[in-house]
């Protein structure tokens, strides 16, 4: 079983819906909680971290679940411009030990 | 955020040949970089942790004899793919840490690699 595990998608959604992604992980002992977007054939970009009370940016809001050991990602009013790999990265913590999902892709048409 | 730039972006070798990758902090001294590696429609995978003026951290399954980092200075980390081979061929992307948590990593562009 991976450590973080993502949907892969892909979610193909037409302009302006809502979508979530949901990503597990399975080290409990992880500390620390972030999703990335990733456009083709680019480096990973930081969209947000994630943190136990949720945090809300703009039409993006993330969720943890330190119980359940998983986080969300929800898209709301989705653009173009949103098409992308959402990357769900967690941080073991003990150093830089950082471990990235495969990404889930989605596709907003028009 | 630092900027990290990554040259050459892109490059196209003969199996068997060598590859130097390098991986510039444009505006930070970074004492700590990060080598990854992704191939298509997989996650990054950490290659090693590089350390200014000490030798580097391999990860797991990652040879250290093939993956040649150097990491001579604050500003200038290099990955040579040795004798490179068909299945080497990956998107490289290093970074550059700020602190102990990943938000403070600045990612290079990346160099895509492909081996004939």
């Amino acid at each position: 079983r991976k450590e973080v595990e993502q949907d892969p998608g892909p979610f193909n959604v037409p302009e302006g819906a809502t979508v979530a992604f949901n990503c597990t992980y399975s080290n409990s002992a992880s500390q620390s909680f972030f999703w990335y977007r990733q456009d083709c054939r680019k480096e990973p970009k930081l969209l947000m971290s994630v943190y136990s009370s949720g945090n809300e940016d703009g039409r993006f809001t993330a969720q943890l679940n330190r119980a359940s050991q998983y986080i969300s990602l929800l898209i709301r009013d989705s653009k173009l411009s949103d098409s992308a790999t959402y990357l769900c990265v967690v941080n073991r913590g003990g150093g830089f030990k950082t471990i990235f999902g495969a990404g889930t892709r989605l596709f907003v048409k028009a | 955020g630092a900027v990290v730039s990554q040259h050459p972006s892109w490059v196209i070798c003969k199996s068997g040949t060598s590859v130097k990758i390098e991986c510039r902090s444009l505006d930070f001294q970074a004492t700590t970089m990060f080598w990854y590696r992704q191939f298509p429609k997989q996650s990054l995978m950490l290659m090693a942790t590089s350390n200014e003026g000490s030798k580097a951290t391999y990860e797991q399954g990652v040879e250290k004899d093939k993956f040649l980092i150097n990491h001579a200075s604050l500003t200038l980390s290099t990955l040579t793919v040795t004798s490179a081979h068909p299945e080497d061929s990956s998107f490289y992307i290093c970074s550059v840490a700020h602190g102990r948590a990943p938000d403070t990593q600045y990612f290079g562009p990346g160099t895509r690699l492909t081996v004939l």
